[in-house]
């Protein structure tokens, strides 16, 4: 399996800040990437796909890059309804990986 | 406007069954992968399953946690999917969500969910 792995677990940031979480897979997934947002008792909600393009209706404040292994999210101008959790997921291959999530905090 | 809606959540003992289902409406269902994902309580998120669609002879494929014991259907005459769930462990214990997998240019990933069925395995 495809091991996911996200840091940092969490994050304290201020609103207006600009903050950046990486994924890294324990093997190469090319482009095969997607990125999460989930609040507290809500379903999961796609920003990312491809490693790198927006998801129709995502601001674009949200921003993903990298390819392989490594990754990264970039959220700019943080706003209070982005303090969230975030994670990463592969679909290069079965079974479909997440990683144990960001947790994305107000300072 | 694309919604899924799951039901069917619940108590269950150890051993037991239960079957979830996911109505889906707003876009053709026939058409789309769905997958089930669950979350344990305080946890991160677990890929369960997916169901292709006809295109694809409807074949499925399954996490080694739950091949052998769950089985994910679909009535695309229905605008369902479903998930059956047997032998169910303490470790189920989950929101399960089920999600459409949409594709572009070759992604294909989880670009709606629904909101969850809570399920909890317990004596």
């Amino acid at each position: 399996d495809i091991q996911m792995t996200q840091s940092p677990s969490s994050l304290s940031a201020s609103v207006g800040d600009r903050v950046t979480i990486t994924c890294r897979a324990s093997q190469d997934i090319n482009n095969y990437l997607v990125w999460f947002q989930q609040k507290p008792g809500k379903a999961p909600k796609s920003l990312i796909y491809g490693a790198s393009s927006l998801q129709s209706g995502v601001p674009s404040k949200f921003s993903g890059s990298g390819s392989g292994t490594d990754f990264t999210l970039t959220i700019s101008s943080l706003q209070p309804e982005d303090f969230a959790t975030y994670y990463c997921q592969q679909y290069k291959t079965y079974p479909i990986t997440f990683g144990q999530g960001t947790r994305l905090e107000i300072k | 406007e694309v919604q899924l809606v799951e039901s069917g959540g619940g108590l269950v003992q150890p051993g037991g069954s239960l079957r979830l289902s996911c109505a889906a409406s707003g876009f053709t269902f026939s058409d789309h992968y769905m997958d089930w994902v669950r979350q344990a309580p305080g946890k991160g998120l677990e890929w369960v399953g997916r169901t292709r669609n006809k295109a694809n002879s409807y074949t499925t494929e399954y996490a080694a946690s739950v091949k052998g014991r769950f089985t994910i259907s679909r009535d695309d005459s229905k605008n369902s999917l479903y998930l059956q769930m047997n032998n169910l462990k303490t470790e189920d214990t989950a929101v399960y969500y089920c999600a459409r997998v949409g594709v572009v240019a070759g992604n294909y990933y989880f670009d709606y969910w629904g909101q969850g069925a809570l399920v909890t395995v317990s004596s």
